[in-house]
């Protein structure tokens, strides 16, 4: 079983300034992956970033981050410099052998 | 616009009645899934294909919704008797074979049941 927690409802961040959101996972799987996705109010789901299980180095897609602790089971992911266009729903989601399960999200909003 | 495309995108409807949504995935995508999203929630996974062959269904998938993807294009999702339980956003994805098995969502069909 699968299951991912993100214990943070809602974040507030200044515009231009670094924001953290939290993502626990628990799994039985030995090989997984970990994705967020961000869902503004339009509804589509975007892709961010993807960090695998075995790999070593922490991954990185522009302005966005993933810092990855296997031991702590946790994929937080980073946004720098945050823009007005990054208020969104965002949701960390984990896949090992079987399907893609979602946390229930965090709302961010960023203020001028 | 090349992206995965979903019709209807608002559905109302009586209780009772069968509705059918459609899903069209990136062309070359091999996999496509459904997920349903209420609100306040993250997506959850409803049925699995590759290619024609639906190699996964949840157990939220009553004996009530169907799910099919013919030559293994589109894919259609059919719920019989609708319920006002049913009322939820239903997500369609599609993928390309292999890892990181990155999924590339639909913009949703919004079905809201009186």
């Amino acid at each position: 079983a699968q299951k991912i927690t993100q214990t943070q409802p809602g974040m507030f961040v200044q515009e231009k300034e670094a924001v953290t959101l939290d993502c626990t996972y628990d799994t039985s799987d030995q090989s997984y992956g970990l994705f967020w996705y961000k869902q503004p109010s339009s509804g589509e789901m975007i892709f961010l970033i993807y960090q695998g299980s075995y790999d070593e180095q922490n991954a990185t897609e522009g302005r966005y981050s993933l810092n990855f602790q296997k031991a702590r089971k946790s994929a937080n992911l980073v946004i720098s410099a945050s823009q007005l266009g990054d208020s969104a729903m965002y949701f960390c989601a984990i896949k090992g052998y079987s399907t893609l399960t979602f946390g229930k999200g965090t709302m961010l909003l960023v203020s001028p | 616009d090349t992206g995965v495309s979903q019709d209807p995108r608002h559905k109302i409807t009586k209780r009772g009645q069968n509705v059918t949504f459609r899903c069209d995935p990136i062309s070359e995508h091999n996999r496509l899934y459904w997920y349903r999203q209420t609100l306040g929630q993250g997506p959850e996974f409803l049925t699995y294909f590759q290619n024609e062959a639906q190699l996964e269904k949840s157990r939220l998938l009553s004996d009530r919704f169907s799910a099919e993807r013919p030559k293994g294009s589109f894919s259609t999702l059919e719920i019989q008797r609708t319920e006002q339980g049913d009322s939820a956003m239903y997500l369609c994805a599609s993928s390309p074979a292999g890892v990181p098995d990155e999924q590339f969502f639909g913009p949703g069909t919004r079905l809201t049941v009186l």
